[in-house]
């Protein structure tokens, strides 16, 4: 299993600024994921964030919008820039833990409200 | 990645009863998985149960699975409010998951 924390656990932020949220895995782990939530909606898969290279993005997620960083395999950041009441989500990090282990464990996500 | 779906989107049910909801695929799977998400909260694994597996249990969760329907239930015995929370499934042969939109469980104490 993993424990993940995340940082800030809730924020609310002005339209225009940025926000980089920290994730943090008790242990090291090779896949780490980033997932946005939209009030009402389900989770959506931003990136996978990658060890000493880009992170991949899914389809209608860039990385001039959302900024991740990777420097090492227990901690990762999400940035959500220039941001604006649309992107008002909960922001969950989530890893894979475990050699073949198709489980997938969440942190508590970050709250984020944007007006 | 696939999706599942769950099914119904909403459910609303009296403290002590039984809540039963549904996911459906629509792929060949190795695994499927079923999670938990308190408002406003990360989700919480509850229970994978492997493609040749029919049944697991779990507490007072009990999941089913068939293969030849591509769907799959989860049953929670004895609801409690503290059981109130959204219910997602996801399935993949690969990481990372893809979740449906849920369903929302609500126990009225």
């Amino acid at each position: 299993s993993a424990v993940i924390s995340q940082k800030p656990s809730r924020d609310i932020c002005q339209r225009g600024t940025s926000l980089t949220i920290q994730c943090q895995v008790d242990s090291q782990v090779t896949m780490m994921f980033w997932y946005r939530q939209q009030p009402g909606q389900s989770l959506t898969l931003i990136a996978t964030a990658n060890q000493g290279s880009e992170a991949t993005y899914e389809s209608g997620f860039v990385i001039d919008k959302f900024p991740i960083s990777r420097p090492n395999l227990t901690f990762s950041t999400l940035t959500v820039s220039n941001m604006s009441p649309e992107d008002s989500s909960i922001y969950l990090c989530s890893v894979v833990a475990g050699q073949n282990s198709y489980e997938q464990y969440f942190g508590p996500g970050t709250r984020l409200t944007v007006t | 990645s696939q999706q599942g779906e769950e099914d119904p989107q909403a459910l609303s049910i009296q403290e002590g009863e039984n809540a039963t909801m549904n996911c459906s695929y629509k792929t060949s799977i190795n695994n499927l998985q079923w999670y938990r998400q308190n408002s406003g909260r990360g989700l919480v694994h509850l229970i994978l149960i492997r493609s040749n597996e029919r049944e697991k249990h779990s507490g007072r969760l009990r999941v089913t699975l068939d293969t030849s329907k591509k769907s799959s239930s989860l049953l929670i015995t004895a609801s409690r409010a503290a059981d109130t929370a959204s219910y997602f499934c996801a399935t993949d042969e690969s990481t990372p998951l893809v979740f449906g939109k849920g369903t929302r469980l609500s126990v009225i104490a």
